[in-house]
């Protein structure tokens, strides 16, 4: 069980081009999503979070208006780089949690970016 | 704020042979959990093993296990028999609850099984 799912698994376009990466828990209803963005050999930074029907809550330094998210029902939360540079190029990962704190986030197997 | 310190940068360990990866961290909280997650080549991130803070007993999960001192704040990942496909990236993470589940990330420790 706990099982997410993260489409595509990599992406390559080109410059000024706008990316979704979605994610979706199967088998578990996730009340809280995470998107995080992970570096060459390093930690993975959190985004943002995202619970159902409300607007993401975004960390400091991270640009709402470049990473959109959407978490439109209890199973899908959507990610969408606008206007793409090379810079936005990472490895971005999501991850979903059900409805009590002691559950632990499930991951989706990531999604490679890579802007030309 | 909280933080989570891994000091070992990289490991390695033969094959069928024990091997512990150190954590250490810093919450003010009392009430938090603490989990290990292997991320292999493929980039998956796995849950290993985690462990409530409220309870004493060591979590155990087959090959992996923990030592948890609460007052000293440590949180090390003992890996018994370790095999090839143990061979990964491993993040000591923790999350305080109340805080919308956000986990603090280590910086990880790279663990080579050989042979």
């Amino acid at each position: 069980g706990a099982v997410v799912s993260q489409h595509p698994s990599r992406v390559i376009c080109k410059s000024g081009t706008s990316v979704k990466i979605e994610c979706r828990s199967l088998d578990f209803q996730a009340t809280t999503m995470f998107w995080y963005r992970q570096f060459p050999k390093q930690s993975l930074m959190l985004m943002a979070t995202s619970n159902e029907g409300s607007k993401a809550t975004y960390e400091q330094g991270v640009e709402k208006d470049k990473f959109l998210i959407n978490h439109a029902s209890l199973t899908l939360s959507t990610l969408t780089v606008t206007s793409a540079h090379p810079e936005d190029s990472s490895f971005y990962i999501c991850s979903a949690r059900g409805g009590y704190d002691n559950q632990p986030q499930h991951f989706g197997d990531g999604t490679r970016l890579s802007i030309l | 704020a909280q933080t989570v310190t891994q000091s070992q940068p990289e490991m390695s360990v033969q094959e069928a042979e024990t091997v512990t990866l150190s954590c250490t961290y810093d919450t003010s909280e009392n009430n938090y959990y603490l989990f290990w997650y292997k991320q292999p080549p493929s980039r998956q991130m796995i849950l290993v093993i985690r462990q409530e803070a409220y309870k004493q007993q060591n979590a155990t999960e087959n090959r992996f296990s923990v030592n948890f001192q609460k007052a000293a704040k440590s949180f090390s990942l003992k890996i018994s028999d370790s095999q090839l496909g143990d061979t990964a990236m491993y993040f000591c993470a923790l999350v305080n609850t109340g805080t919308a589940s956000k986990l603090t990330f280590g910086t990880g420790t790279r663990l080579q099984v050989t042979l």
